[in-house]
């Protein structure tokens, strides 16, 4: 029962790298959110999918893509790191509204 | 706007002592409501929930919380604290209709002293 597994969990770049984060749950749930999560500012949503096929901007996309390969994966793209993207990244998943999220571990990275 | 308040940053408690953490929401109409909790380098861990029923809700750990449609709110109590509490936490408000997101407060950390 490994939930939701999120792949690398650490990383450094140098502005101007890109670089992939990748998200997989094994419970058949429909949705899964990317989030980032800086001190005093809880979680901001940066992308989510709904439902396999569809993908969604959150509060804060900028800087970012996303791609629902599958029902199961879920990864997050940096085209062009920037120190401001420092941050450590949840992926989470849902089956419907009601039940809430199961969350990733989390990738803690660093753009120097 | 919809948003999350959690007042407290931070919170300190005896080990045995009870703990309420606050959270306030601002809604167009009676969110799903959560609260999470993450201790150091985790990720979030859902805690309870309310979708509708009895506003007092029972969660894992001993957490309860009531949800108190007057006041927006929806806090989070716990009778007696143990020491592996300490940890954020996390209140959350989600829609019923509409786009399928959650929205987070900023987190409330907890210190249990001995």
């Amino acid at each position: 029962n490994a939930g939701v597994t999120q792949t690398p969990k650490f990383q450094v770049l140098k502005t101007g790298q890109s670089m992939t984060l990748q998200c997989a749950q094994d419970m058949n749930h429909n949705s899964m959110y990317w989030y980032r999560q800086d001190p005093g500012m809880g979680l901001r949503l940066i992308y989510y999918s709904a439902s396999e096929g569809t993908t969604d901007k959150g509060e804060v996309p900028n800087g970012y893509n996303v791609s629902r390969l599958n029902k199961r994966e879920f990864s997050l793209r940096l085209e062009s790191a920037a120190p401001s993207q420092t941050s450590v990244y949840f992926c989470a998943s849902s089956a419907d509204r009601v039940n809430g999220y199961t969350f990733g571990s989390g990738t803690r990275l660093t753009v120097v | 706007a919809q948003s999350v308040t959690q007042p407290d940053i931070h919170i300190t408690v005896s080990e045995g002592a009870s703990l309420e953490l606050r959270c306030n929401y601002s809604y167009g109409a009676t969110p799903y409501l959560f609260w999470y909790v993450q201790s150091p380098g985790q990720g979030l861990q859902l805690l309870l929930k309310y979708f509708s029923g009895d506003t007092l809700v029972q969660g894992i750990k001993g957490f309860e919380a009531e949800f108190k449609r007057s006041q927006s709110s929806f806090n989070l109590r716990k009778p007696s604290v143990h020491w592996s509490d300490a940890a954020e936490y996390f209140c959350a408000v989600g829609a019923r209709t509409g786009g399928f997101k959650t929205i987070f407060g900023a987190g409330t950390r907890l210190f249990v002293k001995a």
